[in-house]
């Protein structure tokens, strides 16, 4: 079973570029890696997803490494409005052989002033 | 479109009594997935079904758990009889393809079960 390790909390200041990292030692040949992000009282909202190298949209970027055992969510000048969880994911296969994705702990992100 | 639609946004019921929570997902999406949230075990997928067929449940954590896919637009998860530690953030979510692409979250149904 893939699973994911994130640091469960960072803190930053405005401005500045903020790398998060997530380890996913057993990460299977076809999942994809993906990254949500979650406020408060509000359901998780999609941010980037990559299979391999670098992903790039207009709120982040996403590097993976050649042996895709982990990953880097890099979030550009971070503002106090980036203050939420962030949450790595990667494809699994539960008991029945079906695929599905597993939320892990997450990463508890304060921008701070 | 307006997203994925959660009713209702909160449900206060006392232990033993059903509850309906329900979910429109985004019209085109043939993925819907129902997760639960809580303090201590995060975000957990309970079900999940494609073009209106439930394929996997092995989330669900009790037979008293259940949902249902009637129609493209519409899902319900119903917990008969209630308890209290089903206490938790409730959240649909809907997808076009599947885990490997994105989901789109509702803002989801605050259970309290006293």
């Amino acid at each position: 079973l893939a699973k994911t390790t994130q640091p469960i909390s960072m803190d930053s200041y405005e401005g500045q570029e903020v790398n998060i990292t997530c380890s996913h030692n057993n990460i299977a040949t076809n999942d994809y890696i993906t990254w949500y992000q979650q406020f408060p009282s509000q359901g998780p909202r999609f941010i980037i997803q990559g299979y391999k190298t670098k992903v790039t949209n207009e709120v982040a970027s996403l590097f993976i490494p050649a042996d895709r055992k982990s990953s880097t969510l890099s979030l550009p000048r971070v503002s106090l409005s980036d203050t939420a969880v962030y949450y790595c994911l990667v494809g699994d296969m539960n008991s029945g052989g079906y695929q599905k994705v597993t939320f892990g702990t997450g990463t508890k992100l304060q921008v701070i002033p | 479109d307006a997203g994925v639609i959660q009713s209702p946004r909160h449900e206060v019921t006392e232990m033993g009594q059903e509850v309906t929570l329900r979910c429109k997902p985004i019209s085109g999406h043939d993925y819907l997935f129902w997760y639960r949230q809580t303090m201590m075990r995060g975000l957990e997928l309970l079900i999940y079904f494609n073009n209106n067929v439930p394929i996997d449940d092995s989330g669900m954590p009790e037979d008293r758990f259940s949902a249902k896919m009637p129609n493209a637009s519409f899902s319900t998860l119903k917990i008969q009889p209630s308890e209290p530690r089903d206490s938790a953030v409730y959240f649909c979510a809907s997808s076009s393809r599947g885990f490997d692409t994105e989901a789109f979250f509702g803002q989801g149904t605050r259970l309290t079960v006293v």
